[in-house]
Parts: C-alpha cells; structure tokens; sequence
C-alpha cells in the first residue's frame, strides 16, 4: 500500500514570496491534515479536511495560509506572503477517519524562509 | 485545550537495554485516545503504539509497551531490548473522541540516543 506523498521534500525562498506544497494521502482516507512542525518542537494541526469539508481551521494564519483538498483526494497548501517564521517542515497526515484511527504521515517539507 | 508534556528533551540507553520514556497530559475529556510516534532524521512520523483511554489494559506492540495511568494523566513508554535503530525523536500524542475534530496534540518530544 502506497504512503502519504508530499512534494516537494525542501523549498527555500525569501520572504514575501509565495509557496505551494502537494499531498496525496493514501487511497480511500477520507480525513487529511495538514501540521506545520518547527525545529524543536511537536507538529500542530494547521487544518483538517474530512472528504472536501474544512473541519478545523482554528490555527491556519488566514492572513497568508490557505488550503484546499479538491474532490476530497489531493491537497495544496499556499503561504503568501511568507514570513521569516514560517520555517517549519509542513507534515501531511491521512486517516481512514472514525473511532481512534490512527493518523499516517507523510515525509513531510522542509521550507527555509530567507 | 489539551495539554500534552514531555519532561525529558533528551535520554540515552545502551544498546539491548530497556529505556522508559515520560509523558504527562492534560485534559477534562474522559474518552480519548494517546498515542507514541517515531520520528527519525528522515522526518517520517511513525506510529509506535496506541492506547485507547477506555481501556484499562496498557499496550504492547513486541518490544514496545506502554504504563497508562488514566488517574494520574501519566502514559510513558517503555522500549525493551533497545536497538540502534530505535535512535529518533518520540513525540507522545493526544487525541479527542468527541466531535469529527480528530487532531493530534503533540508533546515536545524526547531524543533517544542508543550507543553500543
């Protein structure tokens, strides 16, 4: 069974640019997430998406984030404009949803903000 | 909002012996699951174990074992026979069951270092 893919694995831009990462989750999860995981610390939810539906958004910078998942398969997340705080690895999760599934991750993004 | 702590930044056991690594959390919720992910230099998040919170009886996965304290908000892992490739950070990780909001909340993580 094929993971969770991300591309790309490292982006390095300036500041104020703008930035697009892909995820494919695994085939038949209905829920994706997407963390962002600064160095030293834990990963934190930035969204999540149940088929096509945002179902948690609390913590995405709307400001400059955004995120979509089309047709409940794919999914991009947007920075723009990036902040020098914005480097971070950006972790896509799947699940199959329900009662205590288990979440899995992607290799995750590395992005450096210069 | 949940809390999830883990107190050691950094520990060190010898290969093939038995390391236990801390987690505390904090919540109001009486139904929720835990879990304990591996995350090598690969970045890779990799799921160790699992323990549901209605359940009294504390997981195992082969060398892997959990001591879940649902009184105390206490849920560390043990890891048996250590082995080199154990070396990674282990994040302890919360989750609700209430709602169709099913994030992880993740401690800070602890670096496990195995040396011959």
């Amino acid at each position: 069974e094929a993971g969770v893919a991300q591309s790309p694995r490292y982006k390095i831009i300036e500041k104020r640019q703008s930035v697009a990462f892909w995820c494919n989750p695994i085939s038949g999860h209905a829920t994706l997430y997407w963390y962002q995981q600064i160095l030293g610390q834990g990963p934190k939810l930035l969204i999540q998406f149940q088929n096509n539906g945002v179902v948690d958004d609390s913590q995405l910078p709307k400001d400059r984030f955004s995120a979509e998942r089309l047709k409940g398969v794919d999914s991009t997340l947007k920075i723009q404009p990036a902040k020098l705080e914005d480097s971070a690895v950006y972790l896509c999760a799947s699940s199959l949803g329900g009662r205590g599934r288990g979440q899995f991750f992607g290799p995750g993004t590395r992005l450096t903000v210069l | 909002a949940q809390t999830v702590t883990q107190s050691q930044p950094e520990m060190s056991v010898q290969e093939a012996e038995t390391v236990t690594l801390s987690c505390t959390y904090d919540t109001s919720e009486s139904d929720y699951y835990l879990f304990w992910y591996k995350q090598p230099p690969s970045r890779q998040m990799i799921l160790v174990i699992r323990q549901e919170a209605y359940k009294q009886q504390n997981a195992t996965e082969n060398r892997f074992s959990v001591n879940f304290q649902k009184a105390a908000k206490s849920f560390s892992l043990k890891i048996s026979d250590s082995q080199l490739g154990d070396a990674a950070m282990y994040f302890c990780a919360y989750r609700s069951d209430t709602g169709t909001a099913s994030k992880l909340t993740f401690g800070t993580g602890t670096r496990l270092q195995v040396t011959l």
